[in-house]
């Protein structure tokens, strides 16, 4: 596709329900990020993958939290038995490859939990 | 640890008006750096990136960036600021090797209202 693409575009749960987000990367990029934005915390860096394998997954912020990636190309991240505190905007970005290159991101899926 | 500081939460400029929006960051070997730009409800456009090379670069709609090393800060710039810009502006750094390659640290963003 033209750009990085997510789903849903917003997620409306409720505590101690999972969630599954999805995230659709550039065409031929390998990298693919997720971050999470919330208004307490910035960007933070969650997770990345280089084809399916995640080298770095020291930014999921607990053990509910985790991502899959498959045949090199769409993610899921998945929060189980979500919490008030993981409402965020959760965004994903794609690269050509890890080193030296831009990282582009999609719209994001904003995740409300009540 | 690595770190970005964004010291301006909040900047306000008249449509015309110059703009500078100020960016240092805290590393152990010179980062990759970017600025990118969110409007509401939007996803992180990349507005430019310094990787190697020539310190001031030129990004798209008008702005420019400038690496200073011996400050750590890469500071964007435009010389005329349109109603248009207004938005939420976001430093980040990435690694080139290590540990922590892949990953961006952002800074907290500088939003920037335009009066007309």
């Amino acid at each position: 596709g033209a750009g990085v693409s997510q789903s849903p575009s917003n997620k409306v749960t409720e505590k101690g329900k999972d969630v599954e987000l999805r995230c659709d990367p550039i065409s031929g990029h390998t990298a693919l990020y997720w971050y999470r934005q919330s208004l307490g915390q910035g960007l933070e860096f969650l997770i990345y993958f280089q084809g399916n394998s995640a080298p770095d997954k020291s930014g999921l912020p607990s053990d509910r939290f985790s991502a899959e990636r498959t045949g090199g190309s769409v993610s899921t991240l998945t929060i189980q038995r979500t919490q008030q505190e993981d409402s965020a905007v959760y965004l994903c970005a794609s690269s050509r490859a890890v080193n030296e290159e831009t990282q582009y991101f999609g719209p994001g899926t904003r995740l409300l939990v009540l | 640890a690595q770190s970005v500081t964004q010291p301006d939460i909040h900047i306000t400029v008249s449509e015309g008006a110059s703009l500078e929006l100020r960016c240092n960051y805290s590393y152990g070997a010179t980062p990759y750096l970017f600025w990118y730009v969110q409007s509401p409800g939007q996803g992180l456009q990349l507005l430019l990136k310094y990787f190697s090379g020539d310190t001031l670069v030129q990004g798209i709609k008008g702005f420019e960036a400038e690496f200073k090393r011996s400050q750590s800060s890469f500071n964007l710039r435009k010389p005329s600021v349109h109603w248009s810009d207004a938005a939420e502006y976001f430093c980040a750094v990435g690694a080139r090797r290590g540990s922590t390659l892949g990953r961006l640290y952002f800074g907290r963003g500088t939003q920037l209202t335009v009066w007309p």
